[in-house]
């Protein structure tokens, strides 16, 4: 059974950092571009970021390009997104999926306030 | 980028009723339109992809049509479970881009 499980998410303050993880299972991994998107409360769906299957290729939304980084770890099946200079507007659902869009996780919950 | 317009943003329907939602690209992006239904605390679901391709496991209630710039997603006779939001999508280009969402609501 194809199963991607996020975590990581929680509170930070303006200005920081946090990781987001999904581990990836199922399915042969790295054989997948993987994404990001998210989901601020009550707003609609965005896409963040794509990376291919062996790690050598990636995409931003202009809204996070030079602050997020996505990486993977095709060893231990994970998929990242590392997060910095949080800001307000940053406050969302994140959800990763696979390329195929058919398989997505739970979604963390990433909080930027003070 | 390219904008994906949906239409109407929401709406208000009975159980059998066909419901249908449209979705226009700011330019063509051939067939590379998914269509997913969302419904609330819960991830996304892939219902249509490539447009008109119905995904594995959904009802046949469901069906998708378009090309170019301009697609609609059916719902041949709405059923409880269908109350939710529903989302259009390009996978033409990067960046991905999603329509505004059209949120399905009771009668």
């Amino acid at each position: 059974e194809v199963q991607l499980v996020e975590s990581g998410g929680g509170l930070v303050q303006p200005g920081g950092s946090l990781r987001l993880s999904c581990a990836a299972s199922g399915f042969t991994f790295s054989n997948y571009w993987m994404h990001w998107v998210r989901q601020a409360p009550g707003r609609g769906l965005v896409w963040v970021s794509r990376i291919n299957g062996d790690g050598s290729s990636t995409n931003y939304a202009d809204s996070v390009k030079g602050r997020f980084t996505i990486s993977r770890d095709n060893a231990k099946n994970t998929l990242w997104l590392q997060m910095n200079s949080l800001r307000a507007e940053d406050t969302a659902v994140y959800y990763c999926a696979r390329v195929l869009w058919d398989y997505w996780g739970q979604g963390a919950l990433v909080t930027v306030s003070s | 980028d390219i904008q994906m317009t949906q239409s109407p943003s929401s709406l208000s329907a009975s159980i059998g009723d066909r419901v249908t939602i449209t979705c226009r690209a700011s330019q063509s992006i051939s067939t590379y339109l998914n269509w997913y239904q969302q419904k609330p605390g819960k991830a996304p679901k892939l219902l249509i992809y490539a447009a008109s391709s119905l995904q594995s496991g959904v009802p046949s209630t469901f069906s998708g049509s378009g090309s170019g710039t301009d697609f609609t997603l059916t719902i041949s006779s709405l059923q409880p479970e269908d109350f939710a939001s529903y989302y259009c999508q390009q996978s033409y280009t990067i960046p991905l881009t999603f329509g505004g969402g059209t949120k399905v609501e009771i009668k």
